[in-house]
């Protein structure tokens, strides 16, 4: 069974803008990972936060950790034509993890 | 290129066939997982080894499912007598015990297509 839902399932932007996902969980989590898959490849680990962090930076992705709310978001900024893509946050307690059903990300360039 | 590789890529088979898929993880990773993706869906948790012990199944890997990593290094997921509903992304991940965080490597996975 699947843990995180991501919100929304759809989004397209034009190059150059942000584009944000959200992810809500329901068990308590070790760590919220996000993936990313190009269409009919295989998922690429993003970043990683642990569940006593709120906020963490890589490139141009910024991913936020709400443990009360249980709630995530990834936000990649400045987005391009190649950031397209399907996202999936993933929730991981002891030695499970958990996939969302992902949010298609469209850049139009 | 993650390092993990499977075979087939794509599998075509006529229902009530058995079919096999590989994977190869990176090579000093202990940890070895196998999920199931359908179209629009995330992936979902099917098994994983520790070496060559399975330490943990998924109530969606029916008896007609096993898997194996009898050397701790490469594993193989059988299907025996595959459905319709069998066709799916089966996608295999690897990672190192000693991470505590549990960062997981994907492979390209292998499509199948039970017709």
């Amino acid at each position: 069974s699947q843990q995180g839902e991501e919100d929304p399932q759809a989004l397209s932007i034009q190059e150059g803008e942000n584009a944000t996902m959200n992810c809500s969980y329901k068990t308590s989590i070790n760590n919220l990972q996000w993936y990313r898959q190009n269409s009919g490849r295989g998922l690429v680990h993003l970043i990683l936060i642990r569940s006593n962090e709120r906020e963490k930076h890589s490139g141009r992705l910024r991913v936020t950790l709400d443990t009360s709310k249980k709630s995530s978001s990834l936000l990649i900024t400045a987005s391009r034509a190649a950031d397209t893509a399907s996202y999936f946050c993933a929730t991981v307690n002891n030695n499970d993890m958990r996939f969302g059903a992902g949010t298609r990300l469209t850049v139009k360039p | 290129d993650t390092g993990v590789s499977q075979n087939p890529r794509h599998k075509i088979t006529k229902r009530g066939q058995n079919v096999t898929f590989r994977c190869d993880p990176i090579s000093e990773h202990n940890r070895l997982y196998w999920y199931r993706q359908t179209l629009g869906q995330g992936p979902e948790f099917l098994t994983y080894f520790q070496n060559e012990a399975q330490l943990e199944k998924s109530r969606l890997l029916s008896d007609r499912f096993s898997a194996e990593r009898p050397k701790g290094s490469f594993s193989t997921l059988e299907i025996q007598r595959t459905e319709q509903g069998d066709s799916a992304m089966y996608l295999c991940a690897s990672s190192l015990r000693a991470q505590p965080y549990n960062e997981q490597f994907f492979g390209p996975g292998t499509r199948l297509t039970v017709l």
